[in-house]
């Protein structure tokens, strides 16, 4: 079975311009996850979906982040405008169901972002 | 506060030998505990998923214990090779509406040949 796609891989932006990732989450899989992850740290929950329904948002910083999960499929990331503590690893996973009842959770190879 | 901490930061160890990850949460009330594997440049991966019944669990030379009364978890790892030069990371769910994941800093292992 196709893994968790993720792109760009990697981007190089000067702050305070914009950003968008992309993932395509595993066929069938109701859950989708964007963590980031700053390099020695553990990930960290942006945002989680339930097919196109958001379930936790508390960690998104939403005045410069934004996510949409359109038709419960396809998800995009949005960063406007970038600040420098931003450059991290942004990682997407996806999971049957909740990950937190139990179920695995698949997690793409990671977006590489680098502001300047 | 719901934490999950884990020892130690790094570890450094020779091909062959065996070592032990320690991971000490407080999420309360608590659901399953995993262990994931993140290697350079890529997304984690799932070695074990315990729940509050289960007190061992292996996947292949990782074995995963976990003491639900004093809160502790552990990752053996069995004569090391050098592709499990990796983070560990650990992940604690906690009980409750989706069951939040709470995920540790990670150990990172270096195994030399």
């Amino acid at each position: 079975e196709a893994g968790v796609a993720q792109s760009p891989r990697y981007k190089i932006i000067e702050k305070r311009q914009s950003v968008a990732f992309w993932c395509n989450p595993i066929s069938g899989h109701a859950t989708l996850y964007w963590y980031q992850q700053i390099l020695g740290q553990g990930p960290k929950l942006l945002i989680q979906f339930q097919n196109n329904g958001v379930v936790d948002d508390s960690q998104l910083p939403k005045d410069r982040f934004s996510a949409e999960r359109l038709k419960g499929v396809d998800s995009t990331l949005k960063i406007q405008p970038a600040k420098l503590e931003d450059s991290a690893v942004y990682l997407c996973a996806s999971s049957l169901g909740l990950a937190g009842l139990g179920e695995t959770q698949y997690f793409g190879p990671g977006t590489r972002l680098l502001v300047l | 506060k719901n934490q999950v901490e884990q020892s130690p930061q790094s570890l450094i160890i020779l091909e062959g030998k065996n070592c032990t990850l320690q991971c000490n949460y407080t999420v309360s009330p608590f659901s399953n505990l995993r262990w994931y594997k993140q290697d350079t440049g890529r997304g984690p991966v799932s070695l074990t998923i315990m729940t509050f019944s289960e007190n061992t669990k292996s996947n292949g030379r990782y074995t995963a214990t976990l003491d639900a009364d004093t809160k502790q978890s552990s990752l053996h790892i069995t004569a090391s090779q050098l592709s499990d030069s990796a983070s560990y990371i650990c992940v604690v769910s906690r009980s409750g509406g989706y069951n939040k994941l709470i995920f540790g800093a990670g150990t990172r292992l270096a195994v030399h040949p």
